[in-house]
C-alpha cells in the first residue's frame, strides 16, 4: 500500500555512467516532482511535471532528464553521471487543486565514485 | 531565487520541554508548510497554512502563517522522543509547482 515508492534505494556507480531512478505513485496524483537534497539536507526542486507540462529549475543541470511513461511514473534518468551529483533524490506527487500538498518517497541514495 | 532562513539551526532540549521554530523569507508565499523527516526517509508533511494570520494545528503541533505572508513559526508542545527529526519549513507562490525549502531545523531531545 505503499503511496509514493522509488527505486532503487541506493545506488552506487562509476563517475561517467548514465543510470535511471524509478518512481512511482498509486495516489492518482495528476503532478510529480523530483527534489535534489544534499549533504547538509538542504532540499530543492529539480523539476515537476504533469501531463500538459514540464517545469524545468534553471539551475538543473541538461544532463538530467524526467522521463513518464504514464500518469503513475516519473523516472529520473542522469548520464555523465559527475562526483557532485551524488545527494539523495526524492520523488513527490500531489493531487490536482493542491499542487502544495505534496508526498515525498523514500528516497533514493545515489553516491558517484 | 526565492530563499527561506529557517532557525535555528539546531535544538538540544530535554524530553517535555516545548519547541518554537520559525522561517522568514523576502518574498512572499501563497502558502506556508512545515514537513518533517526521520532518518532515512523522505519528508512527511505536519501542517499545511493557506491564509495570512491563520493558525493551525495538529495534535502537539502549532502553526502560523504571518501576516505579511512572508514567515511562518512552528511549535511543538510537550515534546516527546518520537519528535526527534529533521524539520522544514517550505513556501509555495502563486503558479510555481516547486516548493521552496528552508534549510531545515535539527531537533535532538535529550533523555
Amino acid at each position: 500500500d505503499t503511496a509514493v515508492s522509488q527505486t532503487p534505494k541506493y545506488l552506487v556507480t562509476q563517475m561517467g555512467n548514465d543510470k535511471s531512478i524509478k518512481c512511482e505513485q498509486n495516489l492518482g496524483h495528476d503532478t510529480m516532482y523530483w527534489y535534489k537534497q544534499d549533504s547538509k539536507k538542504f532540499l530543492k526542486i529539480m523539476f515537476s511535471y504533469n501531463n500538459k507540462e514540464l517545469i524545468i529549475n534553471e539551475t538543473v543541470p541538461n544532463r538530467f532528464s524526467p522521463k513518464s511513461p504514464d500518469k503513475a511514473h516519473l523516472n529520473l534518468h542522469i548520464n555523465s553521471l559527475e562526483l557532485g551529483d551524488s545527494a539523495v533524490y526524492f520523488c513527490a506527487s500531489s493531487p490536482a487543486g493542491a499542487r502544495e500538498t505534496q508526498y515525498f518517497g523514500p528516497g533514493t541514495r545515489l553516491l558517484v565514485l | 531565487g526565492q530563499q527561506l532562513n529557517q532557525s535555528p539551526q539546531s535544538m538540544f532540549i530535554q524530553e517535555g520541554e516545548d519547541v518554537s521554530m520559525n522561517c522568514t523569507s523576502s518574498s512572499i508565499f501563497n502558502t506556508w508548510l512545515w514537513y518533517k523527516q526521520d532518518p532515512g526517509e523522505g519528508p512527511v508533511l505536519l501542517i499545511a497554512l493557506y491564509k495570512a494570520g491563520e493558525l493551525t494545528s495538529n495534535g502537539r503541533l502549532t502553526a502560523q502563517f504571518g501576516i505579511t505572508r512572508k514567515d511562518s513559526f512552528l511549535n511543538i508542545s510537550a515534546s516527546i522522543p518520537s519528535d526527534v527529526g529533521i524539520y522544514f519549513c517550505a513556501g509555495r507562490s502563486g503558479g510555481a509547482d516547486g516548493l521552496t525549502f528552508g534549510k531545515g531545523t535539527h531537533l535532538i531531545i535529550q533523555p
